[in-house]
């Protein structure tokens, strides 16, 4: 299984900001992805970030508002870009495994004033 | 219709029982299920996968599916305290082998 770490753990933003979370896996991996999970919610996905391409973004979330970065097949980069308080949540990054699991990484806990 | 549909509890079941978790997904073609368990203000860990229909055994969970029924569970036998938490099921959808939907999770309690 992945090894996954993400920065920062958590963070307090004001509005209008934007804040850009990193995530590191432990190994090379073709798919990375990105979720957001509000209190007591589950998992909604973000996008899907591969190495070399394009995200591929889910209904209801757009590349203005959430550029990802894939530079390479350790490492990807999410964005949330003027922020306001609807944007406080859990953000999760994950990589794909073999099989089409994934391992999640400890998230980030964003709080936006 | 949600695509992945659990009961979201809480489920309260005593120490040393049996504990039954359901799960039901709407896509026929789906081909990849997995179990994971989200300790309250951690990230989900992924404890079962499972592939075919049958049964699948792993120390003290069971995965069961059954795609005609689309249908997937997750057994816990001689449940402790320390299995309290939200299990979340997912489910590939829409034939896309690598993304997975999310159900909403159902919460286990073990009481002493």
């Amino acid at each position: 299984s992945a090894v996954i770490s993400q920065k920062p753990s958590r963070d307090i933003c004001q509005r209008g900001t934007s804040l850009t979370i990193q995530c590191q896996v432990d190994s090379q991996v073709t798919m990375m992805f990105w979720y957001r999970q509000q209190p007591g919610q589950s998992l909604t996905l973000i996008a899907t970030a591969n190495q070399g391409s394009e995200a591929t973004y889910e209904s209801g979330f757009v590349i203005d508002k959430f550029p990802i970065s894939r530079p390479n097949l350790t490492f990807s980069t999410l964005t949330v870009s003027n922020m306001s308080p609807e944007d406080s949540s859990i953000y999760l990054c994950s990589a794909g495994g073999e099989r089409y699991e994934q391992y999640f990484g400890p998230g980030t806990r964003l709080t936006v004033t | 219709q949600k695509e992945v549909e659990q009961n979201s509890g809480p489920l309260s079941v005593p120490e040393g029982a049996i504990a039954s978790l359901n799960c039901t997904y709407s896509d026929r073609v789906s081909q990849s299920f997995f179990w994971y368990r989200q300790y309250s203000g951690k990230s989900p860990e992924l404890i079962m996968s499972i592939y075919s229909n049958g049964d699948k055994e792993d120390g003290r969970f069971t995965a069961q599916l059954n795609k005609a029924s689309q249908y997937v569970s997750l057994l816990i036998r001689d449940s402790q305290p320390s299995d309290s938490a939200t299990y979340l099921c997912a489910v590939n959808i829409d034939g896309t082998a690598s993304k997975l939907t999310f159900g909403t999770g159902t919460r286990l309690q073990v009481t002493l």
